[in-house]
């Protein structure tokens, strides 16, 4: 169980171009999905937190004008880069993590990830 | 603030040998620890948490707040545990919010 479910794993797009990415959970409910990036050979870094149906919550340093996040749904995050330049190529990560009593029974489980190229 | 320090980035071990992989940690307050696997080509996956004090694939990690680390031993390595892991933790006031470590590449030659 706790399958997250991203898509696409791969795009590859001109610069300028607004780019949305999916995050899924498949058999649970996420209450809350967080979105991560991943530089080569380096650890995660969170970019945001979102509940569903609130705002989301953005790390410092990260736009959120230009990081759009969606969560309308207890299975459904969206990701979008807008106007994406090159500098913004990377590997973006989401997971989910679902509701309970506590926040320790609910770890977070993770998508395959989605690597962007921009041109 | 809170912050987690995996000191290696790389460990090579040969198959049968024991594995530890360190991880220090920084929080103020009551933090849950986990370690997270990355195999090849695959999604991160949750090995273990401190808190069910189990052990996963012959894995297992003792929470020492007196050193506050949260390393992660195996007696005898597998070359099928050849992977990335990633100790992560999360404060209690942080709404499941996972603090990365820097990461360690586990390879165990045969």
């Amino acid at each position: 169980g706790a399958v997250v479910s991203q898509h696409p794993s791969r795009v590859i797009c001109k610069s300028g171009t607004s780019v949305k990415i999916e995050c899924r959970s498949l058999d649970f409910q996420a209450t809350t999905m967080f979105w991560y990036r991943q530089f080569p050979k380096q650890s995660l870094m969170l970019m945001a937190t979102s509940n569903e149906g609130s705002k989301a919550t953005y790390e410092q340093g990260v736009e959120k004008d230009k990081f759009l996040i969606n969560h309308a749904s207890l299975t459904l995050s969206t990701l979008t880069v807008t106007s994406a330049h090159p500098e913004d190529s990377s590997f973006y990560i989401c997971s989910a993590s679902g509701a309970g009593q506590s926040y320790s029974n609910q770890p977070q489980h993770f998508g395959d990830g989605t690597r962007l190229s921009i041109l | 603030a809170q912050r987690v320090t995996q000191p290696e980035k790389l460990l090579s071990v040969f198959k049968g040998a024991p594995v530890e992989l360190k991880c220090n940690y920084s929080y103020s307050g009551s933090p849950e620890l986990f370690w997270y696997v990355q195999y090849s080509r695959q999604r991160l996956q949750l090995l273990l948490r401190h808190i069910s004090r189990e052990s996963i694939k012959g894995f297992t990690a003792d929470l020492n707040k007196g050193e506050t680390s949260f390393h992660l031993k195996k007696p005898f390595a597998q070359e099928e545990d050849s992977a990335m892991y990633y100790c992560a933790l999360s404060g209690n006031n942080a709404g499941n919010m996972l603090t990365f470590g820097g990461g360690t590449r586990l390879m165990v030659k045969p």
